[in-house]
C-alpha cells in the first residue's frame, strides 16, 4: 500500500538557521502531498500541499517541491523562528482520499 | 474559517468501562468524518471513516465492536471506546471533510487523550 517516510527527529537548530525535513513516498497512482504542522497542545494544521507533479506548496515561509521522479516532499525553510517549534508531518492522499501520515518530525528551534 | 472542536480534550476512566468522545464541525457540513489514534511518537494511524448517516467503515485491525463510531449529523460524529482497557490508552484525533468536493481538505480536531487506569 501507500506510505511515507520522512528523517527522523529531532531536528535542533538555532534561530535564522535553514531547515530541511525529508519526506519520501510509495504510492500506485498519482498522490497529492501534504505537510501538516501540530503545535504543543493543539491540533493537526495543513502547512502546505500539492497536488501534481512539480508543484511547489508554500506558506508562511516554508516551501516544498512534489518531484516525481525522485519520490519526494521535502520541507524546506530558509530562517527558522523558535515559534516554528512543532513537530511536523509529511502525508498523501491516496486513491480513496484517505491520508497516508509520515512518523512525524519533531523541530526543536532555539533563540 | 473550518474548525473543529472535540469534547473532552481529556479523560481518564478505569478499565471496563466506556468513554465517548465527540467530533464536531463548529463552521462547515461534513459529511466524512475521520477517526485517527496517535501513539506517543509515532504517526495518525486511521482508524475509522464515517459518514453521516450511514455506518462507519473500520480499517483493518481495528475492532469495530469496540470503537462504536456514530455519525449523527453533518456537524457531530461519536467515537465511543466500550469496555476500556489499559491499552487503549492513546491520543484520538478527529477530523472532518468538507462537503465541498473541490477541496477534500480534511480540518483537524485538538485531540483527546484518553487514559484507562
Amino acid at each position: 500500500g501507500d506510505s511515507v517516510t520522512q528523517m527522523e527527529g529531532p531536528v535542533t537548530l538555532s534561530e535564522e538557521a535553514f531547515l530541511t525535513i525529508n519526506c519520501t513516498y510509495t504510492a500506485t497512482g498519482y498522490p497529492s502531498l501534504f505537510w501538516y504542522v501540530q503545535y504543543p497542545g493543539e491540533g493537526l494544521q495543513l502547512l502546505l500541499k500539492a497536488t501534481k507533479a512539480d508543484d511547489k506548496g508554500s506558506n508562511k515561509g516554508f516551501e516544498a517541491t512534489y518531484r516525481k521522479e525522485t519520490t519526494s516532499f521535502h520541507l524546506e525553510k530558509g530562517s527558522v523562528q523558535v515559534s516554528d517549534s512543532a513537530v511536523y508531518f509529511c502525508a498523501l492522499s491516496d486513491p480513496a482520499q484517505k491520508l497516508v501520515f509520515g512518523t512525524g518530525t519533531r523541530l526543536l528551534v532555539s533563540p | 474559517g473550518a474548525v473543529v472542536s472535540q469534547h473532552p480534550s481529556w479523560v481518564i476512566c478505569k478499565s471496563g468501562t466506556s468513554v465517548k468522545i465527540e467530533c464536531r464541525s463548529l463552521d462547515f457540513q461534513a459529511t466524512t468524518m475521520f477517526w485517527y489514534r496517535q501513539f506517543p511518537k509515532q504517526s495518525l494511524m486511521l482508524m475509522a471513516t464515517s459518514n453521516e448517516g450511514s455506518k462507519a467503515t473500520y480499517e483493518q485491525g481495528v475492532e469495530k465492536d469496540k470503537f462504536l463510531i456514530n455519525h449523527a449529523s453533518l456537524t457531530l460524529s461519536t467515537l465511543t471506546v466500550t469496555s476500556a482497557h489499559p491499552e487503549d490508552s492513546s491520543f484520538y484525533i478527529c477530523s472532518a471533510r468538507s462537503s465541498d468536493r473541490a477541496t477534500y481538505e480534511q480540518y483537524f480536531g485538538p485531540g483527546t487523550r484518553l487514559t484507562v487506569t
